[in-house]
């Protein structure tokens, strides 16, 4: 299975909605996952299903989608959250990763 | 708290071979499914492989098939990856992550591991 992100960046300002993309190149179900990576730093859990927020997750973080076409929303973006952020699959073998969206402060 | 901690990365050449070590602590670990993740420099994230509790089944990425082998101590609460036939390629940020249910969470801080001559 082929996770494609869009867009691979954005520049965004504090305060913004933030949208991201992940597209599965055949159903997945609820199967899909997102991280958020800082720089330097690994990668964190955020939403597991699709839409479940992962325990200590802010709330203005969520996740949709089922089936094939997915989003990741940051609702009113914050200084923290200028990082790449990843979905991936959970339920196939190998177990694959989209390829990133970096988010930038515009 | 839940802890994870990497450990044997360094520069090898091409040929060579590097065994990773993961010391977790803060949680069963006997009863947890681990995993290795990868990350070349500037590029996403490639899952390595995994290994289950218990009667420790393994699976593999194709790319590392045949050439890496995960393995774990109870006893010690730690896996370890093998490295062997190391290539360019495998050139990486390598990561342990505790693996439930097709999640990887916590991960550790992760290990370089660089190939070249």
């Amino acid at each position: 299975i082929q996770l494609t992100q869009s867009p691979s960046s954005l520049s965004a300002s504090v305060g913004d909605r933030v949208t991201i993309t992940c597209r599965a190149s055949q159903g997945i179900g609820t199967y899909l996952a997102w991280y958020q990576q800082k720089p330097g730093k690994a990668p964190n859990l955020l939403i597991y299903a699709a839409s479940t927020l992962q325990s200590g997750v802010p709330s203005r973080f969520s996740g949709s989608g089922s089936g094939t076409d997915f989003t990741l929303t940051i609702s009113s973006l914050q200084p923290e959250d200028f990082a790449t952020y990843y979905c991936q699959v959970l339920n196939r073998y190998p177990l694959t990763f989209g390829g990133g969206t970096k988010v930038e402060i515009k | 708290q839940v802890q994870l901690v990497e450990s044997g990365g360094g520069l090898v050449k091409p040929g060579g071979s590097l065994r990773l070590s993961c010391a977790a602590s803060g949680f069963t670990f006997s009863d947890s499914f681990m995993s290795w993740i990868r990350q070349a420099p500037g590029k996403g994230l490639e899952w390595v492989s995994y290994i289950s509790s218990g009667i420790a089944y393994t699976n593999y990425a194709d790319s590392v098939k045949g050439r890496f082998t995960i393995s774990r101590d109870n006893a010690k609460n730690s896996v370890y990856l093998q490295m062997n036939s190391l290539r360019a390629e495998d050139t990486a940020v390598y990561y342990c992550a505790r693996y439930r249910e097709g999640l990887f969470d916590p991960w550790g801080q992760g290990t370089l591991v660089t190939v070249s001559s």
